[in-house]
């Protein structure tokens, strides 16, 4: 059974720093695996989809890396700011499935 | 221009009454989801449907029930609610999913 692990839970940087979201995953079977952002009472934001076959993917200043033989991905994000406190969510597609398992997210709080 | 939108956004109601979220895609998905989100904040599927079939239950209780009167649509139906149905609700959509998920805001729902 495919289970989805989000390190860390909650973290709280100041402005300018680069972060590293860790998510993990038990069957490296996957279809591919998405990240996505949600804020307070809002829904989820496609962030970086990432096939089974890749192992990176970025938009500005996210960075996304699947290491399927490990069963890890991690969620690079460079100079934060503030704008980018949200609960970020990793989701792996297991394939065949159409659905997508989730994390628990990492609830991240970049103050000024 | 909304890809995936939900209504209500909110709704509040007692036990034992029945309600109705509706869910509407324009970006002609084959595939509609139903997600929920619960007080620790875990995203599970709850059912999946493919131009109008139903393809994923997992294990709900059978007071919901979905309908899909066309592809674009996927509504909840919940009989007979209870406090534990308390939780937000995503409705999803994908075209294959290689491309990944859009997801809506979400429909909140307090059960009192």
């Amino acid at each position: 059974k495919q289970e989805v692990t989000q390190i860390p839970a909650a973290l709280s940087v100041p402005e300018g720093e680069n972060l590293v979201l860790n998510c993990s995953f038990t069957d490296s079977a996957i279809y591919n695996l998405q990240w996505f952002r949600q804020d307070p009472g809002k829904g989820l934001t496609s962030l970086l989809l990432i096939q089974s076959s890749q192992r990176e993917q970025t938009s500005g200043r996210l960075n996304a890396s699947l290491d399927k033989s490990s069963g890890r991905s991690t969620l690079y994000i460079a100079a934060s700011q503030p704008g980018d406190s949200a609960t970020y969510l990793c989701a792996v597609d297991p394939g065949g499935y159409n659905k997508l398992i989730f994390g628990a997210g990492t609830r991240l709080a970049v103050h000024p | 221009d909304t890809a995936v939108s939900q209504t209500p956004k909110y709704l509040v109601t007692q036990m034992g009454n029945d309600k109705s979220i509706k869910c509407e895609q324009n970006l002609g998905h084959d595939t509609m989801y139903w997600y929920k989100q619960d007080s620790k904040k875990f995203l599970k599927i709850m059912f999946s449907y493919n131009n109008k079939e139903l393809i994923i239950n997992e294990t709900v209780p059978n007071r919901f029930s979905p309908k899909s009167p066309d592809k674009a649509h996927l509504n909840l139906h919940i009989n007979s609610l209870e406090l534990g149905d308390s939780a937000v609700y995503f409705c999803a959509s994908s075209r294959d999913p290689n491309y990944g998920y859009t997801f809506g805001s979400g429909t909140r729902l307090t059960v009192v």
